[in-house]
């Protein structure tokens, strides 16, 4: 059974730092793996979505890495700003339709 | 496009209850979700559906229905409310086209709670 854990469950960052956060999976036979932010209150938005032949993935300040063989994704923020608060999930799919969600890590960037 | 709609946003139900959360897309996708999220959990999906009158169960089905008349909506119907369904419930889409690459697109989120 697929397991996803999202390290650290909270991180506070002074804004401008650059931060990384960090997804681990148990079964290394995935389609895909995306990882979303969701604001307070609001539903889910699509960050990047990494197919299982790519190794990473970037949009703006974002960048997001993916070690198949290991079970490992990254998700690297840069020059991190308030408006990053939120928290962020990271989800996998194998062969179904079924998305595995992580917990998710709760982002704070303090001005 | 509105994209991925919800309604309500907030309901309470007594136990024994029987409701229906709406959700609509109007982005012509043929695959829709539904997951529940319950607090400091991650997702779950309950049924999902790829095209009018094609549904199947997800990881957690017990308790719910759901059924596809057309491309745009996809109810999902709660007979007899229970407090173990008190959760966020997320509907979601995603576009026609390659299997399994495409993201999918989530609608705001209904809060229930069940007393």
């Amino acid at each position: 059974k697929q397991e996803v854990t999202q390290i650290p469950a909270a991180l506070s960052v002074p804004e401008g730092e650059n931060l990384v956060l960090n997804c681990s999976f148990t079964d290394s036979a995935i389609y895909n793996l995306q990882w979303f932010r969701q604001d307070p209150g609001k539903g889910l938005t699509s960050l990047l979505l990494i197919q299982s032949s790519q190794r990473e993935q970037t949009s703006g300040r974002l960048n997001a890495s993916l070690d198949k063989s290991s079970g490992r994704s990254t998700l690297y923020i840069a020059a991190s700003q308030p408006g990053d608060s939120a928290t962020y999930l990271c989800a996998v799919q194998g062969g179904s339709e079924k998305l595995v969600f992580g917990k998710g890590t709760k982002l704070t960037v303090n001005p | 496009n509105a994209g991925v709609t919800q309604t309500p946003k907030f309901r309470i139900l007594k136990i024994g209850q029987s409701m229906t959360l709406q959700c609509t897309q109007d982005m012509n996708h043929n695959y829709m979700y539904w997951y529940r999220q319950d607090p400091g959990m991650g997702l779950k999906l309950i049924y999902y559906s790829v095209g009018a009158g094609i549904t199947d169960k997800g990881e957690v089905p017990n308790g719910y229905n759901v059924s596809r008349s057309t491309t745009e909506d996809f109810p999902l119907r709660l007979e007899l409310a229970a407090p173990s369904q008190t959760s966020v419930y997320f509907c979601a889409s995603r576009p026609p086209g390659r299997y399994p690459y495409n993201e999918q697109f989530f609608g705001p989120g209904t809060r229930l709670t069940v007393l």
